[in-house]
């Protein structure tokens, strides 16, 4: 089955730039039924859209965030990553990738997260 | 943005007991709402998707139902296994938002 797991730095100080990355196994990403995202949840906190991209480099940003954020994909990698710029304490959060459900037998439009990675930690502060 | 609000933000229930949990859309997403179960230092969980519709996998326990603007989580006869976060997530309009989450604490 499919699974996603993230990577990247664990720690990044304030002002920089998080960089993760999402590499899929067990599918590939550029089937177009799903797309492709991030979601972020504060230590102790609920959880927050970041974002979604499609394999044809399509994305939608919370606006919320919209001007810090940029996500691409990689489809020769199976991976997609994010970039989240100018960070402060605020960035802190355990950041999971998980597929969209989009296209079924009828119908196109967004829908479940399933499967989530593991999450990974990311701690901003100097 | 559609703001989902979850009730309780908590609630302490003993096994075998029937859980509730309701989500409330700020407007109509039709059945546009998913149902995860969060267990500590886990990732989220899917559970029910378009308000009633029971993932693979899932124990048949768990059940959803509504549409518009309200929806229910329901477990019959809760376990032990089921201490959770709960949360809803709708997927009809962007932002894509979150309800904050109902913490079950099982006694």
């Amino acid at each position: 089955q499919v699974q996603l797991q993230e990577s990247g730095p664990g720690l990044v100080k304030p002002s920089q730039t998080l960089s993760l990355t999402c590499t899929v196994s067990g599918g590939s990403i550029s089937s177009g039924d799903y797309y492709w995202s991030w979601i972020r949840q504060p230590p102790g906190k609920g959880l927050e859209w970041i974002g979604y991209i499609y394999y044809s480099g399509s994305t939608y940003y919370n606006p919320s965030l919209k001007s810090r954020v940029t996500i691409s994909v990689d489809t020769s990698k199976n991976q997609f990553s994010l970039k989240l710029s100018s960070v402060t304490a605020a960035d802190t959060a355990v950041y999971y990738c998980a597929r969209v459900s989009y296209c079924s037998s009828t119908s196109c439009s967004w829908g479940w997260f399933d499967p989530w990675g593991q999450g990974t930690l990311v701690t901003v502060s100097s | 943005e559609i703001v989902l609000t979850q009730s309780p933000d908590f609630q302490s229930v003993t096994p075998k007991e029937k859980v509730t949990i309701t989500c409330r859309a700020s407007q109509s997403i039709g059945s546009s709402l998913h149902w995860y179960q969060q267990k500590p230092d886990q990732s989220p969980k899917l559970l029910i998707k378009y308000a009633s519709q029971s993932f693979s996998g899932v124990p048949s326990r768990f059940s959803g139902s509504g549409s518009g603007t309200d929806f229910t989580l329901t477990i019959n006869s809760l376990e032990a296994e089921d201490a959770a976060t709960y949360y809803c997530h709708q997927s009809s309009s962007l932002p894509i938002t979150f309800g904050q989450g109902t913490r079950l604490e099982i006694k």
